[in-house]
């Protein structure tokens, strides 16, 4: 069975800052993995997919993740940050075949000015 | 964004009443899931559904029923709430089971069993 590791659980960072969330997963096949961000009282939105190809996925507001099967990691990165990507991060994976997606327990990322 | 409605958004309840969460989609999605979030779990997996009246247990699915009469509503009861069901729920569609289909998700229901 798939599984998902998010190391850290908050990230501060300032405003302008680069700033890398890290997702590492296990699955004995091959995989999907996503990143969901989550704002305060709101659902998950889908910031980005990999599903083949490129390991380089550029998503929304900027951000982009690297698939590193070797390594078996999918990190998250934005070059430089806002006060408003201040929410909760997930990561996720699904292996190929049904879809269940199996979540990390997230990443809390505070920007301050 | 998915139009995905969830009911109550907030409830408050006591322990050993039922409880029932409705999820309406507009989509016409043939997959739906409902999770539940907690501190230091992420998001977990109770139900899901792959059509009328098809559905399925997850990975924490003791203690809820589901049930999917129409293409876009699934409901969630607790028969009996305990206080451990206190927690955020979350309903989430998606076009197919494939892996590479993401999901949806609505805005969740937060309910707390006193």
């Amino acid at each position: 069975a798939q599984s998902v590791t998010q190391l850290d659980s908050q990230v501060p960072v300032f405003e302008e800052a680069p700033v890398e969330l890290r997702c590492n997963y296990s699955s004995s096949v091959s995989v999907y993995l996503f990143w969901y961000v989550q704002y305060p009282n709101q659902g998950l939105q889908l910031l980005l997919k990999y599903l083949s190809g490129s390991t380089l996925v550029k998503g929304i507001n900027g951000f982009e993740a690297e698939f590193n099967k070797s390594q078996t990691s999918f990190h998250l990165r934005k070059p430089s940050v806002h006060i408003s990507d201040t929410a909760e991060y997930f990561c996720a994976v699904s292996e190929t075949g049904f879809q269940k997606l199996v979540f990390g327990t997230g990443t809390r990322l505070l920007v301050s000015p | 964004d998915a139009g995905i409605t969830q009911s109550p958004r907030h409830k408050v309840t006591e322990t050993g009443t039922p409880v029932t969460l409705r999820c309406h989609q507009t989509e016409n999605h043939r997959y739906m899931y409902w999770y539940r979030q907690d501190p230091g779990h992420g998001l977990r997996l109770i139900h899901y559904s792959y059509g009328v009246k098809d559905t399925d247990k997850g990975e924490v699915s003791d203690g809820y029923s589901v049930s999917r009469s129409k293409t876009e509503d699934f409901l969630l009861t607790l028969e009996s709430a305990t206080s451990s069901q206190t927690s955020v729920y979350f309903c989430a569609i998606s076009s197919t089971g494939g892996g590479n289909q993401p999901q949806h998700f609505g805005d969740g229901t937060r309910l707390s069993i006193l």
